[in-house]
């Protein structure tokens, strides 16, 4: 079955380090590969995907690159804010007829001042 | 503003109660999803709906019950069969043709005393 693994956390940074996030799969065929942010308390938001083999996703900075010759999609952002505080999760979804959505167990970002 | 809202934020019942948490989305999605968030650990999905008057199990259902009357409206009953069930409970849903990007409401934390 479909599955990801990302990189335990949780990962503390100072303002304007490198962020990297870690994130493999497994799956059949030619999933979708998404990351959701967690701001504490509230529910997932979709911070980008990408639907096939070297696209590339980006928004607010961050980027992440469908690596189908690694199974990874990395998350990567160059210069971190204290705002970047949340839970990052790495997603798939494997297209068939339910499109259900595996996650993984999130990595948790505290950005320091 | 089109969104998804959870009613309430946080919720406390008595161990053997049922209980019902409220998901309305006016965003004309087609799909919804019920997920399940515990500690340090990813999203499960309990149920999910494509059409109304129509649902499907996820990974984790037992214990679980839903209904789809309405397109706009998912609720999720939480049923004292339910062995654990403390956490948190976030919906999603999607629209047709993009159904692998879901959308999420802000969640409700469920506490069972």
């Amino acid at each position: 079955g479909n599955s990801v693994t990302q990189m335990e956390g949780p990962v503390t940074l100072s303002e304007e380090a490198f962020l990297t996030i870690n994130c493999t799969y497994t799956a059949t065929g030619y999933p979708s590969l998404f990351w959701y942010v967690q701001y504490p308390g509230e529910g997932l938001q979709l911070l980008l995907k990408a639907t096939k083999a070297d696209d590339k996703g980006s928004n607010k900075g961050f980027e992440a690159t469908y690596r189908k010759e690694t199974t990874s999609f990395h998350l990567e952002k160059g210069s971190v804010q204290v705002s970047d505080s949340a839970v990052y999760f790495c997603a798939l979804s494997g297209r068939t007829n339910d499109y259900k959505l595996s996650f993984g167990a999130g990595t948790t970002v505290t950005v320091r001042a | 503003d089109g969104g998804i809202t959870q009613s309430p934020k946080y919720l406390f019942r008595k161990e053997g109660q049922n209980v019902t948490l409220s998901c309305e989305q006016n965003l004309n999605h087609d799909a919804m999803y019920w997920y399940r968030q515990d500690p340090g650990q990813g999203l499960r999905l309990i149920y999910y709906s494509q059409i109304v008057n129509d649902f499907q199990k996820g990974d984790i259902a037992e214990g679980y019950s839903v209904s789809r009357e309405k397109k706009e409206s998912f609720p999720l009953t939480v049923t004292s069969a339910q062995k654990n069930p403390t956490a948190f409970y976030l919906c999603a849903s999607s629209i047709k043709g993009a159904e692998d990007t879901q959308y999420f409401g802000p969640g409700t934390r469920l506490t069972v005393l």
